[in-house]
């Protein structure tokens, strides 16, 4: 069974970089599909924030493109999120997902960690 | 990118059946057919409940349906059940492999 867990830091200064890793288990990352990371603010709707190929092509979304680094590491079975210069805006429920991209859906998702940006 | 338009939140009495809309452009939901359905419980991950506009995935109820009409697409529930209460987002594909969502709506069973 496919399952997904995020982890990293909870709290993240204003102007810092938020990074997050989702560990992957019950599939091999290098076996295919993409792997994408979402967020949700509190009270909002879920945003997509890109998504990437464990060769390690990359799609993010245009509006998050020039502060979203997505990563793969193989050997561990984990892919990870850097987003640089957050404000509190970036505080949010962030979710890892498999995504297949023949259909462009995801398929299993993680438990989602709350990061807040606060001094 | 803008998020497609889903109503705030759609109510109906246990039994019935509820529509809940998904309106994006003819750049997202109009072009091509794969627009997603996922239910989401508070605290919870979000559940795949439909893919490529009308596909269930196993294990799915069959109470749940979808369709796509121009650059609307929309999820039924049929006979409404206590447990169907939830968040429901759409997503679709919007060219250059990016995706959108809707903002969610809330479902209340009654």
């Amino acid at each position: 069974q496919v399952q997904l867990q995020e982890s990293g830091p909870g709290l993240v200064k204003p102007s810092e970089t938020l990074s997050l890793t989702c560990d992957v288990s019950g599939y091999s990352i290098s076996s295919g599909y993409y792997w994408g990371w979402m967020r949700q603010p509190p009270g909002k709707g879920l945003e997509w924030i890109g998504s990437m190929y464990h060769s390690g092509s990359t799609y993010y979304n245009p509006s998050r493109k020039s502060r979203v680094t997505i990563s793969v590491d193989t050997s561990k079975n984990q892919f990870s999120l850097k987003l640089s210069s957050v404000t509190a805006a970036d505080t949010a429920v962030y979710y890892c997902a498999r995504e297949t991209i023949s259909g462009w859906y995801f398929d299993h998702w993680g438990q989602g960690t709350l990061v807040t940006v606060s001094a | 990118q803008s998020a497609l338009t889903q109503p705030a939140s759609v109510s109906g009495s246990p039994g019935q059946s509820i529509t809940i809309s998904c309106t994006g452009t003819s750049s997202d939901v109009g072009s091509y057919n794969l627009v997603s359905w996922y239910q989401e419980y508070p605290l919870k991950a979000p559940k795949l409940m439909i893919y490529e506009v009308n596909k269930r995935p196993s294990g799915v109820s069959n109470r749940f349906s979808g369709s796509k009409s121009g650059n609307t697409a929309s999820l039924t529930i049929s006979g409404l059940q206590a447990e169907d209460e939830a968040d429901y987002y759409c997503c679709s594909y919007a060219g250059s492999s990016t995706v959108i969502f809707g903002g969610g709506t809330k479902l209340t069973v009654l």
